[in-house]
C-alpha cells in the first residue's frame, strides 16, 4: 500500500540554523500539507500546497517558513532560522484530489529538536 | 471560533470492554468530521469520516462514530476493544471552503489486560 514517507525521523539543530524537512507524498496525489505538533499540544495546520503554489497557510507559517516541490516526488518544508519554539513533530500529508472530503494521508513525522 | 474539544486526555478500558471517545466541535459552516489514530512511532491513520448522509458512520478496525448536530458531537465507539487498539485518537474538523484540518488535543487509550 502506498504511503507518505518523511526524512529524517529526528533532526537536532542549533537555534538560528536552517533546516529542511523532506516528504515524499503518495505519487498520484495532488494536494500536500504540513502540520506540526508541539509536545503535549494539538496538531496545528501550517500550510497546504496545490499546483505548485501555496493554497492556504496559517498564522504560524510566517516568513521563516517556506515550502517547495523541487521535483516530481519531494515536498519540503524549510525553516530559515530555527527558534527554540520550533521544536515539534512535523507531519506531512497528501490527498488525491482537491475536494475537502478527501482523506489526508499522513507520514510518520519528523521530530525537530532545536537547542 | 473554530475548535475541537476532546475532554478526555486518557481513557483506560479493559480488553473486551466497550469504548466511547468523546469529541465536540465548534465550526461556522457545515463540518466535515474525521477520526484519526496514531500508534507510537506511526503517522496519523484515518479511522472514519463524516460529510453527509447517514449520521452513523462505520470505519476501519471495527470503529464507528455518530454525528449529532444538535450536540455538536462526533463520538467514536467500539463495542469490544483489543490490546492493539492502544493508541492516541484524534478528532478533527474541516470544511468545504478550506482544506486545513482543525484538531482536538487527542485521547490516549490504554488497554488493561
Amino acid at each position: 500500500e502506498p504511503e507518505v514517507t518523511q526524512t529524517p525521523s529526528h533532526q537536532v539543530t542549533q537555534m538560528g540554523q536552517e533546516v529542511i524537512l523532506r516528504c515524499v507524498p503518495i505519487s498520484n496525489h495532488l494536494y500536500f500539507y504540513w502540520y506540526r505538533q508541539i509536545l503535549g499540544q494539538k496538531v496545528e495546520f501550517l500550510v497546504s500546497f496545490y499546483n505548485n503554489e501555496i493554497s492556504e497557510k496559517s498564522e504560524i507559517f510566517d516568513d521563516q517558513f517556506s515550502v517547495e516541490r523541487p521535483d516530481g516526488s519531494n515536498f519540503t518544508l524549510k525553516i530559515r532560522s530555527t527558534k527554540l519554539e520550533d521544536s515539534a513533530m512535523y507531519f506531512c500529508a497528501s490527498s488525491p484530489l482537491a475536494e475537502a472530503y478527501n482523506e489526508q494521508f499522513f507520514g510518520p513525522g519528523t521530530r525537530l529538536t532545536v537547542l | 471560533a473554530q475548535s475541537v474539544t476532546q475532554p478526555d486526555i486518557h481513557i483506560t478500558v479493559s480488553e473486551g470492554a466497550s469504548l466511547e471517545l468523546r469529541c465536540n466541535y465548534s465550526y461556522g459552516a457545515t463540518p466535515y468530521l474525521f477520526w484519526y489514530v496514531q500508534s507510537p512511532g506511526q503517522g496519523l491513520q484515518l479511522l472514519l469520516k463524516y460529510f453527509s448522509g447517514d449520521t452513523l458512520v462505520q470505519g476501519i478496525k471495527g470503529f464507528e462514530a455518530e454525528f449529532k448536530r444538535s450536540q455538536s458531537s462526533f463520538n467514536l465507539r467500539k463495542p469490544s476493544v483489543h490490546w492493539s487498539d492502544a493508541a492516541e485518537y484524534f478528532c478533527a474538523v474541516g470544511g468545504a471552503s478550506n482544506y486545513q484540518l482543525i484538531w482536538g488535543a487527542g485521547t490516549k487509550l490504554i488497554i488493561k489486560p
